[in-house]
């Protein structure tokens, strides 16, 4: 059974890192795609990147000159790095796994949640 | 990036109507398209993928039909716990993107 956990500080001040983990059980993130999706009220839910072992990781558009995402297999987890936070950032952060078949690729296993307030 | 289009934004039926969500890509995104249902404080789950294919544990009362920019998804027989919001989502181009939602209620 996989199960995907988010943690890290539910708080933030403007300008600052954001910094959260991704702690993965019942799989090994050796395989497979790690997302990060973030969801709020204002820009609903929002694809941030993902990463796979040996394989560079891709970013949305929109974030990449703050993000970065990357592994940790020792641990079997991965991380998220958001740079210079504004209010916009302000969200319920989730991990999620993406999964191929049929020759298309899905987000079959997500975690929890992890909600962030920008605010100073 | 892909844009999507749900409709309707939120609609209101009953336990036992049979309903539809329609979702808008603005291309062609052949059948990469995924179905969500998530409920207030839990994260989505997966229902749909690759348009018409359920995934493992899913009611058959829910089903995918589409390609290409036009997709829908349909519940028959809605169950009390179906309501709760639906977001489609496409796996053709970078950035994976997601519909708006369409949150189901009662009626």
């Amino acid at each position: 059974h996989v199960q995907l956990q988010e943690s890290g500080p539910g708080l933030v001040e403007p300008s600052e890192t954001l910094s959260l983990t991704c702690t993965v059980s019942g799989d090994s993130i050796s395989r497979d795609y790690w997302n990060w999706i973030r969801q709020s009220p204002s820009k609903g839910l929002e694809w941030i990147g993902r990463i796979s072992m040996g394989v560079r990781p891709t970013y949305n558009p929109s974030l990449k000159s703050r993000v970065t995402v990357s592994l940790d297999t020792s641990k079997n987890e991965f991380s998220l790095t958001l740079n210079s936070v504004t209010a916009a950032d302000a969200a319920v952060y989730y991990c999620a796994r993406r999964r191929t078949r049929s020759g298309s690729d899905f987000f079959d296993v997500w975690g929890k949640g992890t909600s962030v307030t920008v605010s100073s | 990036d892909v844009q999507m289009t749900q409709t309707p934004p939120s609609l209101s039926a009953s336990v036992g109507d049979t309903i539809t969500i329609t979702c808008r890509a603005s291309q062609s995104i052949s059948i990469y398209l995924n179905w969500y249902q998530q409920k207030p404080g839990r994260a989505p789950e997966l229902l749909i993928y690759a348009a018409v294919h359920l995934q493992s544990g899913v009611p058959s009362r829910f089903s995918g039909s589409g390609s290409g920019t036009d997709f829908a998804l349909t519940i028959t027989s809605l169950q009390p716990e179906d309501y709760a919001t639906y977001y489609c989502q496409q796996s053709y181009g970078i950035p994976r993107t997601f519909g708006q939602g369409t949150k189901v209620d009662l009626k």
